[in-house]
């Protein structure tokens, strides 16, 4: 079974930087592309970067370019979210998802519980 | 980037209804559409995948259909579990070109 557990959620400082980590068990972690989506209190889901199965690519939502860096460890079967420059609008709860591959069609078929990111001074 | 946009913003229905939502794309996405549903503080869940697929262990009322730039998600009889909040997203790839990963605004289903 796919299980995806989140963590390094906090209250941070405007500025200041955070790891979000998540675990993930239960497949071939190496196999897939990972994505952090986050949602924002109240509002809607936002893609927010995506690193390829064997790290090789990797993308990112232009609000976040030059501060976020997206990693992964294959060997660790983790996948992580170094945040840095931090902003009141990065507040949100930030979840880690697989992204599945069939005949050229890609979807988000397994998703963590989220962890709380807050931006506060 | 491509923009998903959904209508309408919020549905009120009631149990055993037949309610149809719409996810409209700024430009052609073929059949790379995907559909969500979120409960408050939980994690969104696949229902469909490929615009018209059910994702295993999904219940058949629901049903997605559409491509190009123009999709549903219909619910045929509404149960009580599904009051929620339902987000498209669009998964379309360019040969050699990554697309970012968007999402409509939702649409929140109520009683």
């Amino acid at each position: 079974q796919v299980h995806l557990v989140e963590s390094g959620g906090g209250v941070v400082q405007p500025g200041r930087s955070l790891r979000l980590s998540c675990a993930a068990s239960g497949f071939l972690f190496s196999s897939y592309a990972m994505h952090w989506v986050r949602q924002a209190p109240g509002k809607g889901l936002e893609w927010v970067a995506v690193i390829w199965y064997d790290g090789s690519l990797k993308y990112y939502v232009d609000s976040v370019k030059g501060r976020f860096t997206i990693s992964r460890d294959n060997s660790k079967n983790m996948l992580y979210l170094q945040m840095s420059s931090l902003r009141a609008d990065d507040t949100g709860v930030y979840y880690c998802a697989r992204e599945d591959l069939v005949g050229g069609y890609t979807w988000f078929d397994s998703w963590g519980q989220g962890t709380l990111v807050t931006v506060s001074s | 980037d491509i923009q998903m946009t959904q209508s309408p913003s919020s549905l009120s229905a009631s149990i055993g209804d037949r309610v149809t939502f719409t996810c409209r794309a700024s430009q052609s996405i073929s059949s790379n559409l995907n559909w969500y549903q979120q409960k408050p503080g939980k994690a969104p869940k696949l229902l469909i995948y490929a615009a018209s697929t059910l994702q295993s262990g999904v219940p058949s009322r629901f049903s997605g259909s559409g491509s190009g730039t123009e999709f549903t998600l219909t619910i045929s009889s509404l149960q009580p579990e599904d009051f929620a909040t339902y987000y498209c997203q669009q998964s379309y790839n360019i040969p050699r070109t990554f697309t970012p990963r968007t999402f409509g605004q939702g649409t929140k289903v109520e009683i």
